[in-house]
């Protein structure tokens, strides 16, 4: 596609649901990160893929968070037991390698958790 | 353990001043560093990307510039107009080849006024 994507756009769960989130990367590109973002902050780092690894996960917070990667391309955030404090925006970045190429976003998923 | 910083946390110009956005960075091992736009509600739109060896990227009205050996960046914005109104982010991507995330920084809200 002509850019990373992601869907839902928005996401309402109740606390305690399970949620998925989905991100189409740039073709071609196969590094994929994911990224959260609360009101006012930066993006934080949460996992990085190189192709249909986690290279890095240590940004997970706990493991009701996980991610996979399953044929190198499209992304799926899995979110269990959701609480309040996942409520964020979830942005999906690519980019054609690693290390010293440009990473381009997604428009995010806002997760609310009520 | 790498922190980015932006100064100011907010600004605000009239239309038609140049203005400059300060990105700092704590450890100067990094590959390289990213600038970005983050309209409301949106998602992250690449503007420069500076490699570790390279001292400055221009595009259009906008000129970036690294001192890596100072930890610090900075993005010149060029006779500003009010589409340029926007939350601008820096990111160090941190070198030693452990990880590919990127380390952000919590933004400068910038409003150009009419």
């Amino acid at each position: 596609g002509a850019g990373v994507s992601q869907t839902p756009s928005n996401k309402v769960t109740e606390k305690g649901k399970y949620v998925e989130l989905r991100c189409d990367p740039i073709s071609g590109h196969t590094a994929l990160y994911w990224y959260r973002q609360s009101l006012g902050q930066g993006p934080e780092f949460l996992i990085y893929f190189q192709g249909t690894g986690a290279a890095d996960d240590s940004g997970l917070p706990n493991d009701r968070f996980f991610a996979v990667r399953p044929e190198g391309s499209v992304s799926t955030l899995k979110i269990q037991r959701t609480e309040r404090g996942d409520s964020a925006v979830y942005l999906c970045a690519s980019s054609f390698e690693a290390s010293n190429t440009e990473a381009f976003f997604g428009q995010g998923t806002r997760l609310t958790v009520v | 353990k790498q922190e980015v910083t932006q100064i100011p946390a907010a600004l605000s110009v009239p239309e038609g001043e140049n203005l400059v956005l300060n990105c700092s960075f704590t450890d100067s091992a990094i590959y390289n560093l990213q600038w970005f736009r983050q309209d409301p509600g949106k998602g992250l739109t690449s503007l420069l990307l500076i490699q570790s060896s390279q001292r400055e990227q221009t595009s259009g009205r906008l000129n970036a510039s690294l001192d890596k050996s100072s930890g610090r960046s900075t993005l010149y914005i060029a006779a500003s107009q009010p589409g340029d109104s926007a939350t601008y982010l820096c990111a160090v991507r941190p070198g030693g080849g452990a990880t590919n995330k990127l380390i952000f920084g919590t933004g400068t809200l910038l409003a150009v006024q009419p």
